[in-house]
């Protein structure tokens, strides 16, 4: 069972635009949350995170909102720019992360249009 | 580059060989962890390692048998693969075992056949 959701395996969105990259949570125990960005033939590299003591962090382009008691958080990237096109997963941790290591959604692949 | 760095890139084995996997990173983290991607199926976690000794093994069949020597390396030995075990293997560090930020390398993909 998949403690850690995005339903939406693609998305297309004009450059210039908002890019809204959504993500779903059962298990209340986590406590931190991370999104990471993807290549083809790279790893995930880390883009931004947020505890749950908030419900909204920024860097840049890039804002991460979170909603515990509908257990959802949100990516935002305004603008989109070309080099945003990849594979977005959410990331969960609970206590401190660690020995649980992250739990991971599946990904949503994003794709900016020129 | 992320400072994790994972050899060999693209692996092909059959079903009786013994390879392995290595990982290492330059970041001073202690703490690494192996993960695995099949395809359409998230990152699963299967092994964390702090300071060179293992906290966490996620139920991972005995064919995987995990090798840290030192907090800079560790390997993922490989022996009587199963066909569905061909995916990517990626490795991450963090700065201790409560790091939730993690740094992974770009994985090693494996094909079992």
């Amino acid at each position: 069972d998949q403690q850690v959701k995005q339903n939406s395996p693609s998305l297309s969105v004009q450059e210039g635009r908002i890019s809204i990259l959504n993500c779903d949570y059962t298990n209340s125990m986590f406590d931190y949350f991370l999104w990471y960005k993807k290549y083809p033939a790279e790893g995930p590299t880390f883009l931004i995170s947020i505890s749950s003591i908030k419900d909204k962090n920024e860097d840049g382009r890039f804002t991460v909102f979170l909603n515990k008691s509908a257990k959802h958080l949100s990516l935002h990237i305004v603008p989109s720019q070309p080099g945003d096109s990849a594979v977005y997963f959410c990331a969960a941790a609970m206590g401190g992360g660690g020995a649980d290591g992250l739990t991971f959604g599946k990904g949503t692949h994003l794709i900016i249009q020129p | 580059e992320t400072g994790v760095t994972q050899t060999p890139r693209h692996l092909v084995m059959g079903m009786t060989n013994k390879k392995s996997l290595k990982c290492e990173q330059h970041l001073g983290h202690n703490a690494m962890y192996w993960y695995k991607q099949s395809a359409k199926k998230p990152l699963e976690l299967m092994f964390v390692y702090s300071l060179e000794e293992r906290v966490e093994n996620n139920s991972v069949p005995s064919r995987f048998s995990p090798e840290c020597p030192n907090s800079s390396h560790l390997f993922l030995h490989l022996h009587t693969l199963q066909p569905e075990d061909s995916a990517l293997y990626l490795c991450a560090s963090s700065p201790d075992q409560r790091g939730n930020i993690q740094y992974f390398g770009a994985g090693t993909r494996l094909s079992v056949l």
